[in-house]
């Protein structure tokens, strides 16, 4: 009830092209949903974020898409570029938990010039 | 870049062991939490500081244990490293328990 499940385990998109990373979760109790970016040697970033009262939020060339009754959501990185090449994780928490953070397992993303 | 730091960047340290990782939370910000980021996984929640009182833990081991100082600075001490404990410890500082959290750049651990 716990798991976020994150999927592909890597991506390869060339330059310019839409990104697209998978999210799914069980426990509906969970309230925000988080991506973070993660360049090597670094610490995660906080990218964009949603909570499941609506069902998209776009920042730029990020989008978030939720699906509350799938219990899913993805983000989609539109006209990649070489410098979004990460590994970018997917989170959830609720607020009844002290928000601690439940991550996915990480998409590593390689963005072809 | 976050206004999260923390020291030191990189440890080695022998199995048996015990080391204690700092973090500067960023200013203005109450809330720290701490991540044990194994190689090739996602950041695994070891505990939360809201205001010096621990606010949550997840499933680590009591030789896992943690301060936050008046100023909203903590400390991750961990006792009689094992192999397994090598990882990235990532320290994340919130404005308050529900808003967004901000990480350092981690400490790499390697116990031999």
């Amino acid at each position: 009830q716990q798991q976020v499940k994150q999927s592909p385990q890597s991506l390869i998109v060339q330059k310019g092209g839409i990104s697209i990373i998978n999210c799914a979760y069980e426990n509906t109790a969970f309230d925000y949903f988080p991506w973070y970016q993660q360049f090597p040697g670094k610490g995660p970033a906080l990218l964009i974020a949603i909570r499941p009262d609506v069902s998209e939020k776009k920042e730029g060339r990020f989008t978030i898409s939720f699906n509350k009754s799938a219990k899913q959501f993805s983000l989609h990185i539109m006209d990649s570029q070489p410098g979004d090449s990460a590994t970018y994780f997917c989170a959830a928490s609720r607020s009844d938990s002290n928000y601690q953070l439940i991550w996915g397992a990480g998409t590593k993303l390689i963005i072809k010039p | 870049e976050t206004g999260v730091t923390q020291s030191p960047t990189h440890l080695i340290k022998t199995r048996g062991q015990q080391v204690t990782l700092r973090c500067s939370s960023q200013s203005g910000h109450n809330t720290v939490s701490w991540y044990q980021q194994a190689l090739g996984q996602g950041p695994q929640f070891i505990f939360q500081y809201y205001r010096e009182e621990e606010n949550g833990r997840g499933n680590f081991p009591p030789r896992f244990s943690g301060l936050q100082f008046p100023n909203y600075s903590s400390e991750l001490n961990v006792n009689a490293l094992e192999l397994d404990d090598s990882a990235l410890y990532l320290c994340a500082s919130n404005r308050d328990r529900n808003t967004e959290a901000f990480f350092g750049q981690g400490t790499r651990l390697t116990v031999v």
